[in-house]
């Protein structure tokens, strides 16, 4: 079966810099990818591994360690409106996607 | 570029009637998902297109889902009949569904369409 693991919460403060983790089983493994969901909105595009390594994208960075099936979003210089859920997806052969659970972060002032 | 376009926004039904939701992805995407996010859960793939034709519909309940996508294009997903525990937002995606290590990553989300089932 395919399943992914992230942490239900992570709480920080402004300005800070904070790691979400997520480890997968799956097969056919393609890549990762990384969603922000606002409460009530629809998942936005954060960033996505193909290969293993760091990906930055402003504030944002992730990475991806194929042989430990383990991957993390960083998130640097928090803002409040960083608060969200964050979801780590795999990315399978032909294009199947399979969502982790989400972990949802909490930027205090 | 519009987004991916949903409607109804919101849908407010009793068990055992049916509802159906339509989408209609961003142009050019040959890749269209349906899924269902029940709240304080990730998005679960109910069903994926590639143009006209199904990918992946493993995780649809078919005795009471359908989903077409009859001319590679727009979207419909319908449930009948509805019960309590289908209560949820029901999301459809699309991707470009070609080549490139960063595209494949890519979906893109319209708004959503809630459904609540008394």
């Amino acid at each position: 079966g395919q399943s992914l693991e992230q942490p239900s919460e992570v709480t920080a403060v402004e300005g800070a810099i904070v790691q979400i983790n997520c480890t997968y089983q799956t097969s056919g493994f393609y890549g990762l990818s990384w969603y922000q969901q606002h409460d009530g909105g629809a998942p936005t595009f954060l960033s996505y591994n193909g290969l293993d390594g760091l990906e930055e994208t402003g504030r944002f960075s992730s990475f991806l360690s194929r042989s430990d099936s383990y991957g993390y979003l960083l998130l640097q210089e928090l803002q409040m409106k960083d608060s969200a859920s964050y979801f780590c997806a795999v990315n399978n052969y032909g294009q199947n996607f399979v969502f982790g659970p989400g972990t949802r972060l909490s930027v205090l002032p | 570029e519009a987004g991916v376009a949903q409607s109804p926004r919101y849908k407010i039904i009793e068990k055992r009637q049916s509802v159906a939701f339509w989408c209609n992805p961003i142009s050019g995407h040959a890749t269209l998902y349906w899924y269902q996010q029940i709240l304080g859960q990730g998005p679960k793939l109910l069903i994926q297109f590639q143009n006209n034709g199904v990918v992946d519909d493993s995780q649809l309940p078919k005795d009471r889902f359908s989903a077409e996508r009859l001319k590679g294009v727009d979207s419909t997903l319908k449930i009948q009949p509805a019960k309590l525990e289908d209560s949820a937002v029901y999301l459809c995606a699309s991707s470009l569904g070609s080549l490139g290590a960063r595209s494949e990553g890519t979906q893109y989300f319209g708004p959503g369409t809630r459904l609540l089932v008394l």
